[in-house]
């Protein structure tokens, strides 16, 4: 089944750690996403991609890295600069092309700690 | 900047009454509007998008209508169940190349 895979779904860091996120879709959607989720706020911004070999940073991109070397596969990485990186992060994907609805899918996301 | 809201944070009813569920933006230029569902610990499942274009959309027991002059969208659960219990979130999007901009969700609990 077409969808998107995120992993791990569970994941706990010590500070000073660097770690990242998986992302592959086999929609063939060109752009994809990374939001953060925490408790009582709604979805921010991270980063996002349009295309392959192209990124641009959202709305809190600090302390996060990305990279878009292959259409189906958009990783975040959380650095050791990101202040508090406990939270929920969802991946997500759209298809652009003519016709297409517009319509944004998600992943199931991972739970990230901070030990 | 679009900015979008949901009120009830929470919303709490009894089983087989119909649900409704507001959600307000602040500019009525937008490209699409869309309705999720958020169930605790995962992902959003898409519901329904209603185009600028359109007044409803109708899936099921769900329907959806966005009234753009007044910024608003309100979704529609007929005969709610247990199992519709789960957190609601609409988002906006701006323009075809555009971020969607989130509400924060309004909870809901269907009590049997």
């Amino acid at each position: 089944d077409g969808g998107i895979t995120q992993s791990p779904k569970y994941l706990f860091r010590k500070e000073g750690q660097n770690v990242t996120l998986s992302c592959e879709q086999n929609l063939n959607h060109d752009a994809m996403y990374w939001y953060r989720q925490d408790p009582g706020q709604g979805l921010r911004l991270i980063y996002y991609s349009q295309i392959v070999n192209d990124f641009q940073k959202g709305d809190i991109a600090e302390g996060y890295s990305v990279s878009r070397e292959k259409k189906e596969s958009f990783p975040l990485t959380v650095t050791s600069a990101q202040k508090n990186p406990t939270a929920f992060y969802l991946c997500a994907s759209l298809d652009f092309s003519a016709g297409a609805t517009g319509e944004l899918f998600f992943g199931e996301g991972s739970r990230l700690t901070v030990l | 900047k679009q900015e979008v809201t949901q009120i009830p944070a929470a919303l709490s009813v009894p089983e087989g009454e119909n649900l409704v569920l507001n959600c307000s933006f602040t500019d009525s230029a937008i490209y699409n509007l869309q309705w999720f569902r958020q169930d605790p610990g995962k992902g959003l499942t898409s519901l329904l998008l209603i185009q600028s274009s359109q007044r409803e959309q109708t899936s099921g027991r769900l329907n959806a209508s966005l009234d753009k002059s007044s910024g608003r969208s309100t979704l529609y659960i007929a005969a709610s169940q247990p199992g519709d219990s789960a957190t609601y979130l609409c988002a906006v999007r701006p323009d075809s190349w555009g971020k969607l901009q989130f509400g924060a969700g309004t909870q809901v609990v269907v009590t049997p």
